[in-house]
């Protein structure tokens, strides 16, 4: 099946700066895509979604970008906090019917120095 | 709400050992999944259930099975277990629907020896 892969398996800042975590996709007919947050000893835990009919989405500190050409994802985290380090993991779902198959990617780790 | 919940939350089995790990949540979400998480390959679907009594096998299905005889619980068998199996897994539920928030329970760490 089609795979999901991250650019860099971790990732350290300094606190205070803007954190971005990237994805790569493999599948185009992926109409739906997910970040997850998880802390050690915890399960994943949603961070922010995206429509592919949409090309960015903002949350609270956190800004999913789609880009459909190259078939990217990233999640900018903005002033990163320590609470912010994690695995986050993006997730897509293949297109048509309502079933909800996702499928992972390996993850990236990400470190906040105070 | 309680959300998600799993048990145990620790398990070491012997090889060929059965066991069922338990899953259970209380949003009367209708889909309900199970994922093994190993280091290195992300999280990885086994069975899925999107109704009581209906189940399908995920990317992984292979020495598992699933019930969802109501729609609070989808427990996940191990008929004989392998160390292969040696795992972390989480269960997941959400309403059916897109743009529906899936959500993980604690997971449950197995080692087969």
């Amino acid at each position: 099946g089609e795979s999901v892969g991250l650019h860099l398996p971790t990732l350290s800042v300094q606190e205070g700066d803007n954190s971005i975590i990237n994805c790569a996709y493999s599948n185009s007919a992926s109409d739906y895509f997910i970040w997850y947050k998880q802390e050690s000893g915890k399960g994943p835990q949603f961070i922010i979604d995206i429509r592919s009919n949409m090309d960015k989405r903002q949350g609270q500190r956190v800004t999913v970008l789609l880009n459909k050409t190259v078939k990217h994802l990233s999640l900018q985290i903005a002033a990163t906090q320590p609470g912010d380090s994690a695995v986050y993991f993006c997730a897509e779902k293949g297109s048509g019917g309502s079933n909800y198959k996702l499928t992972f990617g390996k993850g990236t780790l990400l470190t906040v120095n105070p | 709400n309680a959300g998600v919940t799993q048990t145990p939350k620790f398990q070491v089995l012997k090889t060929g050992q059965s066991m069922t790990l338990q899953c259970a949540q209380d949003m009367n979400h209708e889909y309900m999944s199970w994922y093994r998480q190993d280091p290195g390959m992300g999280l990885r679907l086994i069975h899925y259930s999107v109704g009581a009594g209906i189940t399908d096998q995920g990317e992984v299905p292979n020495g598992y099975n699933v019930s969802r005889s109501t729609t609070e619980d989808f427990p996940l068998r191990l008929l004989s277990a392998a160390p292969s199996q040696t795992s972390v897994y989480f269960c997941a539920s959400r309403r059916t629907g897109l743009g529906a928030e899936q959500y993980f329970g604690p997971g449950t760490r197995l080692t087969v020896t």
